[in-house]
Order: structure tokens, then C-alpha cells, then sequence
């Protein structure tokens, strides 16, 4: 079955800082990928997605992730950290080898925080 | 403005006392879906929906229904809640049939069963 590994359940930076999220996956062949971000008391909100198009993918407010399939990885930057960036990021996936179409598989999550 | 809803946004509730959990999209998305959240876990899906009247279960099925009677509603059933399905709880919804395209979340109903 298809699995998504979040490193680190928490990270913390300092506003201006990198924000660096890691998400590898499993699948031998590429999937779709996605990261979502949830603001406190808030639903979950697109940040991007990876559908084949391209390995460099932007997202909203900064964000950009890179698909390496060498790593099976697809972590997530932000050249400078913003105060308004304190949520809890998802990564997750759907298709590929092992897993379906139909549903969505999350990571559990890393929550960022942002210190002054 | 698109989007999905659900209700009630907060409930408490004892083990045994039947509930249901309302959803509703406004975008004619084929594709809906249940999942709960809790700490440490992330998000688990509980059923899903292709379509009207096409439902299947989802990793954590145990202990919920679902019906898809009209394209727009995809209400979530707890028949008989026990402590352990209280949870956080989100509806999503996306168009067609491949996940490429983006999933929208509800705002997420916090469930407590006493």
C-alpha cells in the first residue's frame, strides 16, 4: 500500500528564515503529490501539487516543492519564513504503485512554528 | 463563493445517541469523501463517494454510514457513537474522477462522544 513519511512532527524557525518540510513516499512509480496546509480552527487548504508536469512545482504564499524520484522525496520550501506561516503542513499522495486513484493517503503532519 | 460545508461545527454527545453529520458542496463535484483527524495520525479516510449513489469504504470504516442521494449532500452516519470516534472531522470534495485535481475541505466538525 502506498505511504507517505512526514520527517519531524514539529519544526521551528525564526521569521526569515528556510522552512524546509521533508515528505518521502513510497511508491515505485511516481504518484500525484500534494501538500496541504491547515490553519488553526481552519480546514485544509492546497498549498501545490505534483502531477507529472514538471519536478519544480510553485505553490502558494512562497511555497515550492521538488520532486526527486531518486529519493522518492517531495519536501517543501519557503526561501523566508513569514509570521502568517505557523500551521500544520500535510503531505500526501494518490496513484502510483501500490496505491489508488480514488483516495487521498496523508502524512500526519508537521507543525510549523515561526518565532519572532 | 465555493465551498463545502458541514454541520455542526461542534457537538457533544453521549455513547449510543445516534447523530449525523452533515455535509454539502456547491461546485456539482462528482467525488466526495469523509476523513477524520486526530493527533499524531494525521487524516484518515472513512468512506467516499464517486457519484450519486456509489459509495465505498475507506480505511477506517468501522462504526459510520454514508449515503450519497443527491450530488450535492454526502451526510456521514454514526449509529451508535462510542468514546473512541471522538475525533476532528472534515468532508471534502473534488471534480471528476482522477486525483490530480485539487480536493476543497470543509471547516471540520469536532465530535466529542462522552
Amino acid at each position: 500500500a502506498q505511504s507517505v513519511t512526514q520527517l519531524g512532527s514539529h519544526v521551528s524557525v525564526s521569521e526569515g528564515a528556510l522552512v524546509l518540510l521533508r515528505c518521502n513516499y513510497s511508491s515505485s512509480v511516481p504518484p500525484y503529490l500534494f501538500w496541504y496546509v491547515q490553519y488553526p480552527n481552519q480546514g485544509l487548504q492546497l498549498l501545490l501539487k505534483y502531477t507529472s508536469a514538471a519536478t519544480l512545482v510553485k505553490g502558494i504564499n512562497g511555497f515550492e516543492a521538488e520532486f526527486k524520484k531518486s529519493e522518492t522525496s517531495f519536501h517543501l520550501t519557503k526561501p523566508s519564513a513569514h509570521m502568517s506561516d505557523a500551521a500544520e503542513y500535510f503531505c500526501a499522495v494518490s496513484g502510483g504503485s501500490g496505491g489508488s486513484n480514488y483516495k487521498l493517503t496523508f502524512g500526519k503532519g508537521t507543525l510549523l512554528t515561526v518565532n519572532p | 463563493e465555493a465551498q463545502v460545508t458541514q454541520n455542526p461545527r461542534y457537538l457533544i454527545t453521549v455513547t449510543g445517541k445516534k447523530l449525523t453529520v452533515t455535509c454539502s458542496q456547491n461546485m456539482n463535484h462528482e467525488y466526495m469523501s469523509w476523513y477524520r483527524q486526530d493527533p499524531g495520525l494525521g487524516l484518515r479516510q472513512i468512506y467516499y463517494s464517486m457519484n450519486v449513489e456509489v459509495t465505498d469504504k475507506g480505511d477506517v470504516p468501522e462504526g459510520y454510514k454514508v449515503s450519497r442521494k443527491e450530488k450535492r449532500n454526502f451526510p456521514l452516519i454514526l449509529e451508535s457513537p462510542s468514546p473512541n470516534q471522538t475525533s476532528l472531522y472534515f468532508c471534502a470534495s473534488r471534480a471528476g474522477q482522477g486525483f490530480y485535481n485539487e480536493q476543497f475541505f470543509g471547516p471540520g466538525t469536532r465530535l466529542t462522544v462522552l
